[in-house]
């Protein structure tokens, strides 16, 4: 595998379901983020994990819960979504080097239908 | 607050030149970005600009004013599978991405 994954590419849950989102990077990088992306809008930056430590959203729902075990890893635990909710959710990693600013590297994103 | 604002979207014909302007207000800046989405797929890098002028890369340039808050992409010699969204993000003073909404430029023959 090369670059950023995410599994599963599409999810159709239910408002009453649990369920994750996962992402793994391949590029040795040390940074990675979660996306939401709704049709003719701004991607929104969810959550941010720089050097394993997460940078807060206060913005975001407590039904979003991220969790980042290791510097290649981050998932998205998902429980009694809204249909608004429904969306492209896209993972991204990148290379934080001090004041350096480098590219992210997008995953193919998951489609979410919540029902 | 920040802002980035781009054209919802654009047409324009194959083998000619389209210009994508960008405009945008962040607190702080450390450099604007364009990236390309083709629908259903993730956005891809293009091009990075810090500093005011023109860079060019192929048949795609990105040219930057840090004064007038404003940059652009420029594609020449359009090809049909430049039919695609093209994202423009504004980097701020904590290293943060603001984005655009995305400019989804059609190709016609």
């Amino acid at each position: 595998e090369t670059g950023v994954t995410q599994t599963p590419r599409h999810l159709v849950m239910g408002m009453t379901n649990k369920k994750s989102l996962k992402c793994e990077q391949h590029l040795g990088h040390n940074a990675m983020y979660w996306y939401k992306q709704s049709a003719k809008k701004p991607l929104e930056l969810m959550f941010v994990y720089s050097l394993e430590e997460r940078v807060e959203n206060n913005s975001v729902p407590s039904r979003f819960s991220p969790e980042c075990p290791n510097s290649s890893h981050l998932f998205l635990h998902l429980h009694t979504l809204q249909p608004e909710d429904s969306a492209l959710y896209l993972c991204a990693s990148s290379q934080v080097l001090d004041t350096v600013a480098h590219e992210q590297y997008f995953g193919p994103g998951t489609r979410l239908t919540v029902t | 607050g920040q802002n980035i604002d781009q054209p919802t979207e654009m047409t324009a014909t194959e083998g000619a030149i389209v210009q994508i302007n960008c405009t945008y207000q962040t607190s702080g800046f450390n450099g604007l970005f364009w990236y390309q989405q083709h629908a259903g797929e993730a956005p891809t890098f293009l091009s990075y600009n810090v500093l005011d002028g023109l860079e060019e890369k192929g048949r795609f340039s990105s040219f930057l004013s840090r004064s007038k808050g404003y940059s652009y992409l420029l594609l020449k010699e359009l090809q049909m599978k430049d039919s695609a969204s093209y994202l423009c993000a504004g980097l701020d003073s904590n290293y943060q991405l603001i984005w655009g909404a995305g400019t989804k430029l059609i190709i016609k023959p």
